[in-house]
């Protein structure tokens, strides 16, 4: 079974509105970190957003914020006042005590944003 | 800049033939772990070094192999080389190997066989 499932290939959103990325996960671990990384066209992983398992709050940074619901197994990614930059490919991961805490990636979603 | 150093960005080799990789860790960071990229795999781990020692295998050939050096940094080597291999190859670094700390990528090596 897939760790981390990522249903959107592809979303669009203009820019100044919002949009939620989907990403569930799947784990019977009690303590897992959930991340979330940005690739943009040249390639290189840029770290967003981390939620761990333990935590009572939504995490949130600038204009990223997760929509955490544990009991549900997922971890969405909200994006705020969209901007032409946030044109990207977006991964959720996912690090388990039992797996070495290793990162475990979704397919990822891309998303475009348009003026 | 995430602190990760990789080198080189580029490398355009035939088949058969044998690279390295070489990643630096940001400064402080025991665990180096690699990532390969391709377009029908996604991001799929390889291995993953803490301070010196392996720790984790993931989708590994056993073609490839790493190691992770005194001063903390790690080399990526890719042997007998095959057009599949061609793929963006990513390390990344983080403080320890805990499942509460993000780690950080480095730009990745772009590694093309033909």
């Amino acid at each position: 079974a897939q760790k981390i499932t990522q249903t959107q290939p592809g979303m669009f959103v203009q820019e100044k509105e919002a949009v939620t990325l989907d990403c569930t996960y799947d784990t019977s671990d009690q303590s897992y970190g959930l991340f979330w990384y940005k690739q943009p066209s040249s390639g290189e992983m840029i770290f967003l957003i981390y939620q761990g398992s333990y935590d009572e709050q939504n995490a949130t940074e600038g204009r990223y914020s997760l929509n955490f619901q544990k009991a549900r197994k997922s971890t969405n990614l909200v994006i705020s006042a969209s901007q032409l930059g946030d044109s990207a490919m977006y991964f959720c991961a996912m690090r388990e005590v039992s797996g070495y805490s290793t990162l475990t990636f979704g397919k990822g979603t891309m998303l475009l944003v348009s003026p | 800049d995430s602190g990760v150093t990789q080198t080189p960005k580029h490398l355009i080799t035939a088949t058969g033939q044998r690279v390295t990789l070489r990643c630096s860790p940001r400064s402080g960071d025991l665990s180096v772990y690699w990532y390969q990229q391709s377009l029908d795999q996604g991001l799929q781990f390889l291995i993953q070094y803490y301070n010196g020692e392996e720790r984790a295998k993931g989708n590994i050939l056993e073609r490839f192999s790493a190691q992770q050096f005194p001063d903390l940094h790690s080399e990526l080597n890719l042997s007998s080389l095959e057009l599949g291999d061609s793929a963006l190859y990513f390390c990344a670094s983080s403080e320890v190997g805990s499942f509460n700390t993000e780690a950080f990528f480095g730009q990745g090596t772009r590694l093309t066989v033909v």
